[in-house]
């Protein structure tokens, strides 16, 4: 049974500073991944997604990549801004309808 | 419109009530989805249609029903509400057929069963 985690659960950061965020899973036999953005009370938005066959997907500020072997995804968020606070989320689909959601990593980027 | 609706925004329900949860999207695409989110779980797959027509049973469809008469719309209906049912509900959907195949969402429907 595919699990997906995301660690760790809340981020507080100082603005600038480049982070990352980490998102494992438990069986490599995926068709993507995609990662995701939601702020309070809203619904997600989509910030990137990567095929199996890819190993790194980026927009602007951006970086997604993937490690299949490993079971591993990281998001890379350059020069951080405060408007980056918001709760990312990444979802492995594993087959035609099956999408497997982390409960996300909360992010704080203090000005 | 552009993207994905739902509606209502939000509703209270006393429990054993009928409620239907509307999503319908503009994208032409095939694929639909219903996820519930509640705290420290997760979105958690209710039901999916992989085109119009067709439908199936997600992670937690029990109380839960779904039809897809056309592309556009996917409505959620809880034939009885219980206050377990509480949490906020998210329609998706995605186009098949491409690589281009990211999901989207809708804006969420903040439910309370009382």
């Amino acid at each position: 049974k595919q699990e997906v985690t995301q660690i760790p659960a809340a981020l507080s950061v100082p603005e600038g500073e480049n982070l990352v965020l980490n998102c494992s899973f438990t069986d490599s036999a995926i068709y993507n991944l995609q990662w995701f953005r939601q702020d309070p009370g809203k619904g997600l938005t989509s910030l990137l997604l990567i095929q199996s066959s890819q190993r790194e997907q980026t927009s602007g500020r951006l970086n997604a990549s993937l490690d299949k072997s490993s079971g591993r995804s990281t998001l890379y968020i350059a020069a951080s801004q405060p408007g980056d606070s918001a709760t990312y989320l990444c979802a492995v689909r594993s087959g035609t309808y099956k999408y497997i959601f982390g409960t996300g990593t909360r992010l704080k980027v203090l000005a | 419109i552009a993207g994905i609706t739902q509606a209502p925004t939000s509703q209270i329900l006393a429990a054993g009530r009928r409620m239907t949860l509307r999503c319908t999207q503009d994208m032409r695409h095939n694929a639909m989805y219903w996820y519930r989110q509640d705290l420290g779980l997760g979105l958690r797959l209710i039901h999916y249609s992989n085109t119009a027509g067709t439908t199936g049973k997600g992670e937690v469809p029990d109380g839960y029903s779904v039809s897809r008469a056309n592309t556009d719309d996917f409505p959620l209906t809880l034939a009885s509400a219980v206050p377990s049912q509480t949490s906020v509900y998210f329609c998706a959907s995605r186009p098949t057929g491409t690589s281009f195949d990211e999901q989207f969402f809708g804006p969420g429907t903040r439910l309370t069963v009382l």
